[in-house]
């Protein structure tokens, strides 16, 4: 196991139903972050947290609404998403955003909008 | 600009070869180049980094070559080897309070 952990691996749901993934690291990591990667295309940086607060959302829309209520957990809450918002997508953590060093990343939730 | 081009979108090798992948940047200020692996099924690793304070590294198998000049970079997979087979993202980052920008990825095939 890589240290980050996301739950779940694999998730269907419909356009109006609401859902949750789960992202834990172990690493004693201070910042945490959420990307979208869908094929073709490079990784979409989300969101970033630092020491639980925010500090970047990346024009991201508010059907996706992230969490992080300590800085080992995150949470991208799910409502009312799109066909073209399938993707997997990945959870990463660093010692602090401006160290380019030890991303680390979970494996990963595939997200399919049906 | 934080664009980070990519080339090429896939690549298919014989098991013995070198593999080259190639990325290409604009914005000066980025200060750290690192190159990731994915395995599907899995998120992306970090396999290897260079600094533009010199022009290659290696590690292994994997060298990259950087030309600071031209704003380029290269990873070289020297014996390429089925287990190589995978995607590969290079990324750069500004040196500041800012996060990695991402190539859009090269999926790389070996064959036996």
């Amino acid at each position: 196991e890589t240290g980050v952990t996301q739950t779940p691996r694999h998730l269907v749901m419909g356009m109006t139903n609401k859902k949750s993934l789960k992202c834990e690291q172990h690493l004693g990591h201070n910042a945490m972050y959420w990307y979208k990667q869908s094929a073709k295309k490079p990784l979409e940086l989300m969101f970033v947290y630092n020491f639980k607060e925010q500090t970047e959302n990346n024009s991201v829309p508010s059907r996706f609404s992230p969490e992080c209520p300590n800085s080992s957990h995150l949470f991208l809450h799910l409502h009312t998403l799109q066909p073209e918002d399938s993707a997997l997508y990945l959870c990463a953590s660093s010692q602090d955003p401006a160290s380019p060093y030890g991303y680390t990343f979970g494996s990963g939730t595939r997200l399919t909008v049906v | 600009q934080q664009q980070v081009k990519q080339s090429p979108q896939s690549l298919i090798v014989q098991k013995g070869g070198i593999s080259i992948i190639n990325c290409a940047y604009e914005n000066t200020a980025f200060d750290y180049f690192p190159w990731y692996q994915q395995f599907p099924g899995k998120g992306p690793a970090l396999l290897i980094a260079i600094r533009p304070d010199v022009s290659e590294k290696k590690e292994g198998r994997f060298t990259i070559s950087f030309n600071k000049s031209a704003k380029q970079f290269s990873l070289h997979i020297m014996d390429s080897q089925p287990g190589d087979s995978a995607t590969y993202f290079c990324a750069a980052h500004p040196g500041s309070a800012r996060q990695l920008t991402f190539g859009s990825g090269t999926q790389l095939t070996v064959l036996p």
